[in-house]
């Protein structure tokens, strides 16, 4: 079936590092990829998403490239802030019967000032 | 306009016991999933209800179910709870039923705690 796999965390990154969380996923067909953020005390909020192949989705200076060819939706940023600090989650959604969303288990955060 | 309002934002039961929550959708949203976020586990999806029925299930004990009003709004059950039941409980809310190509919005969660 389906899955996701991300790197697990925790992640410790100093303020204005660069920031990669890698996410790949197997699916039977041609899902749909999310990135959700998860800050302290609140639900999972959309990040960004990619609907196809080579797409980039991109918001709050993070971004994520569909990569057909090795199943990845790495999440990037190139400056990261104290604020950024929450639990990431990457997720698909495949186009059929069963679409509903797949989460990994989350990578934990942590930037220090 | 409103979010997804989820009530409880705090529960706690005893072994046993049975827990109701709920979850208001966005106003014009049909579908409501639930989904379970437990540390060792993460995000597992519970169920998926769109103008009242049940669209889609995860792989849970018939101890827990839904049901899903005409006005959208979606309540969660689990019965005879187990410490194991413990865990923040999410619900998203989309257009749609799935999430396709739109984003599910999600609520705070209800945190439930079983002692």
């Amino acid at each position: 079936g389906n899955s996701v796999t991300q790197m697990e965390g925790p992640v410790t990154l100093s303020e204005e590092a660069f920031l990669t969380i890698n996410c790949t996923y197997t699916a039977t067909g041609y899902p749909s990829l999310f990135w959700y953020v998860q800050y302290p005390g609140e639900g999972l909020q959309l990040l960004l998403k990619a609907t196809k192949a080579d797409d980039k989705g991109s918001n709050k200076g993070f971004e994520a490239t569909y990569r057909k060819e090795t199943t990845s939706f790495h999440l990037e940023k190139g400056s990261v802030q104290v604020s950024d600090s929450a639990v990431y989650f990457c997720a698909l959604s495949e186009r059929n019967r069963d679409d509903k969303i797949i989460f990994g288990k989350g990578t934990r955060l942590h930037i220090l000032p | 306009k409103a979010g997804v309002t989820q009530t409880p934002r705090y529960l706690i039961k005893t072994r046993g016991q049975q827990v109701t929550l709920s979850c208001s959708p966005i106003s014009g949203h049909r579908s409501v999933s639930w989904y379970q976020q437990t540390p060792g586990q993460g995000l597992q999806f519970l169920f998926e209800y769109f103008s009242e029925t049940q669209r889609n299930k995860g792989n849970f004990p018939g101890r827990f179910s839904g049901r899903q009003f005409s006005n959208s709004r979606s309540e969660m059950n689990v019965s005879t709870l187990e410490l194991g039941d413990s865990a923040l409980y999410l619900c998203a809310s989309s257009s749609v039923p799935g999430p396709l190509n739109t984003e599910a919005f999600f609520g705070q969660g209800t945190r439930l705690t079983v002692v």
